[in-house]
């Protein structure tokens, strides 16, 4: 059974960059069928897709956030890692690894979350 | 970007009742919507893809129906453990967006 687990700082402070590792552990993730993305969740609010990543290193970013962030694929140690850079209190939230189901497709499963505070 | 108005924001309803939750998009998805159920601390799960297919294990009282731009999650008797904040996703194209959520209750 396919499993993923988030982890990374629980705080960081404003301007700070974040770095999150996803592990995958019960499939690789060079499997061809499926992507993997990183989803965030700010406390007691909706949901925002972040960026997707493929085995073969190929990307897509929210524009929203694209400028500022950065994913990555290491396949050797089936993670997947994002970047987030000049963090704000605005990006305070619970962020999330899953498994996207082909090149466009729907979330499944997703790992536990990590709770990121941004404070000084 | 393709928006997903979802509602009611949410709703208070029996055990028994049959429930039914609201997406719709800003332009043409075709069929390509997911319905996903979150309770609190936990992380969403996935009860609806391709905006009629139940995923496996998911209860047969969950159900998804499209009409044109019109999306809609059917519960058809509300039990206890349907109390979570539900949530559609679209995937018809990058940058994938959800809507904002319904809080189902029991009452």
């Amino acid at each position: 059974q396919l499993q993923l687990q988030e982890s990374g700082p629980a705080v960081v402070r404003p301007s700070e960059t974040l770095s999150l590792t996803c592990t995958v552990s019960g499939g690789s993730i060079s499997n061809r069928s499926y992507y993997w993305a990183w989803i965030r969740q700010p406390p007691g609010k909706g949901l925002q897709w972040i960026a997707t990543i493929y085995y073969d290193g190929s990307t897509d970013y929210n524009p929203s956030l694209k400028s500022r962030i950065t994913i990555s694929v290491d396949s050797s140690k089936n993670q997947v890692s994002l970047t987030l850079r000049s963090m704000t209190v605005a990006d305070t939230s619970v962020y999330y690894c899953a498994r996207q189901w082909g090149p466009l497709g729907w979330f499944d499963p997703w790992g536990p979350g990590t709770l990121v505070t941004v404070s000084s | 970007d393709i928006q997903m108005t979802q509602s009611p924001a949410s709703l208070s309803a029996s055990v028994g009742d049959r429930v039914t939750i609201t997406c719709r998009a800003s332009q043409s998805i075709s069929d390509w919507l997911a319905w996903y159920q979150q309770k609190p601390g936990k992380a969403p799960k996935v009860l609806i893809y391709k905006a009629f297919s139940l995923e496996s294990g998911v209860p047969s009282r969950f159900s998804g129906s499209r009409s044109g731009t019109e999306f809609t999650l059917t519960i058809s008797s509300l039990q206890p453990d349907d109390s979570a904040t539900y949530y559609c996703q679209q995937f018809n194209g990058y940058p994938f967006t959800f809507g904002q959520g319904t809080k189902v209750e029991i009452k």
